[in-house]
């Protein structure tokens, strides 16, 4: 069965701090779809990064970047420089390739940036 | 404007009353889901559809229907609501190969 593990459950930092938001998931396929999404306090869910198992190649965007270690099965998010507009809850997820492509997602890490 | 719609977006109802939260979108897709977010247990899959006509059960189906007769419309249907489905309900679709649109949930409470 697919897991996702977001093991902090809560990160509070100032801002222009940079933080990371550890994500470890677990499955038996040999290849799979790795998302980040952001719920910011009004409640929708925003799409952030989807990434192929197969490219581990490390992304950035801006000030966001992604780091997929297939070895560890871990998909780690940083913000650099943090901001307030960052403070939201972020959801790790995992999904089949094929099939479905249900949606697994983590327990989500609520992240506060102080002024 | 792509998007994925929902109506209504909040919802307090009492035990055992039929309800229906409607999901609409209008990129043709052809795969859509619903999902319920609890504090603590992140987002689980209640059903989901590949087409027209084909629905399936997710993780958290007990409690809930779903129909799909057109491509566009995936009503999520409660036909006793009990106070353990109080949630924040999520529909969401997409094309194949592509990463899920989700709408901008519906917050049920069941007194």
């Amino acid at each position: 069965a697919q897991k996702v593990t977001q093991a902090q459950t809560e990160i509070s930092v100032v801002e222009k701090e940079d933080v990371t938001l550890d994500c470890v998931y677990e499955t038996r396929d040999t290849t799979y779809y790795l998302f980040w999404y952001k719920q910011p306090p009004s409640g929708e869910l925003v799409f952030l990064i989807r990434r192929n198992s197969f490219d581990e190649q490390n992304e950035i965007s801006g000030r966001y970047s992604w780091n997929f270690q297939k070895s560890t099965s871990s998909f780690n998010f940083t913000i650099t420089a943090s901001q307030v507009v960052d403070s939201a809850v972020y959801f790790c997820a995992l999904s089949e390739i094929q099939g479905a492509q249900k949606l697994v997602f983590g327990q989500g890490t609520r992240l506060t940036i102080n002024p | 404007e792509a998007q994925v719609t929902q109506n209504p977006r909040y919802l307090i109802t009492v035990t055992g009353k039929k309800l229906t939260v409607t999901c609409s979108q209008n990129m043709n897709h052809e795969y859509m889901s619903w999902y319920r977010q609890d504090p603590g247990l992140g987002l689980r899959q209640i059903y989901y559809s590949m087409n027209v006509e084909v629905t399936d059960k997710g993780d958290v189906p007990e409690g809930y229907k779903v129909s799909r007769k057109e491509k566009r419309n995936f009503p999520l249907i409660l036909e006793s609501p009990s106070p353990n489905q109080t949630s924040l309900y999520f529909c969401a679709s997409r094309r194949q190969g592509l990463g899920q649109f989700f709408g901008p949930g519906t917050r049920l409470t069941v007194l």
